[in-house]
């Protein structure tokens, strides 16, 4: 089954740090990039991060950028989220989201999200 | 950073009404602009890519036009599955999302 599953979110104070994980399945991993995509409760959704296919290529959103890092692993075919600094308004559910090509910036594919909380 | 702006925020229609919703960019996005649907408690759905390419699977009733800055998501007859929220986002410059249009039951 094509899918994509999301873990990692939690409940954590602000300055705190987060790994979410992002594990595929049901398509040739490598060949797509991947993303993160956000939507704080009640609100619309903000695109965060992206990584090509090869890993090679990263991008961020100036929101995000200097405080998370995005990466993956292929042989796991998961793609992760650091997310360090963390602020109350990164409270949010995030999306992994399968690119439609190599960078081609459409998501075709979401997981269901996990949830994020900043508070003290 | 490209800024889209949706309109109307809330289209209250009927099921069996044509839905018009538009996206407006803040710049050129060329033909670069989807669009998605979301449902309460779901993920976002890509329903157009480009403009005016339907994804797989999506019903003829949904459709796309628009270049340059102005686009309009249509669906034709509305079902009832298809109130939901609507969002436009680019791909000229990364990513950005509209800001959505709820299409509601009247």
């Amino acid at each position: 089954e094509v899918q994509l599953l999301e873990s990692g979110g939690g409940l954590v104070q602000p300055g705190g740090s987060l790994r979410l994980s992002c594990a595929a399945s049901g398509f040739t991993f490598d060949d797509y990039a991947m993303n993160w995509v956000r939507q704080a409760p009640g609100k619309g959704l903000e695109w965060v991060s992206g990584i090509s296919g090869s890993g090679g290529r990263t991008y961020y959103a100036d929101s995000v950028k200097g405080r998370f890092t995005i990466s993956r692993d292929n042989s796991k075919n998961t793609v992760y989220l650091q997310m360090n600094s963390l602020r109350a308004e990164d409270t949010a559910l995030y999306y992994c989201a399968k690119d439609v090509l190599n960078m081609a910036w459409y998501f075709d594919l979401w997981g269901r999200g996990t949830l994020v909380t900043v508070s003290s | 950073e490209i800024v889209l702006t949706q309109s109307p925020a809330t289209l209250s229609l009927s099921p069996g009404e044509r839905a018009s919703l538009s996206c407006r960019a803040s710049q050129s996005v060329s033909s670069y602009l989807a669009w998605y649907q979301q449902k309460p408690g779901q993920a976002p759905r890509l329903l157009i890519y480009d403009a005016s390419n339907r994804a797989t699977g999506i019903p003829a009733r949904f459709s796309g036009s628009g270049s340059g800055t102005d686009f309009t998501l249509t669906i034709s007859s509305l079902e009832p599955e298809d109130f939901a929220v609507y969002y436009c986002q680019q791909r000229r410059d990364y990513a950005t999302f509209g800001p959505g249009t709820k299409v509601d039951i009247k």
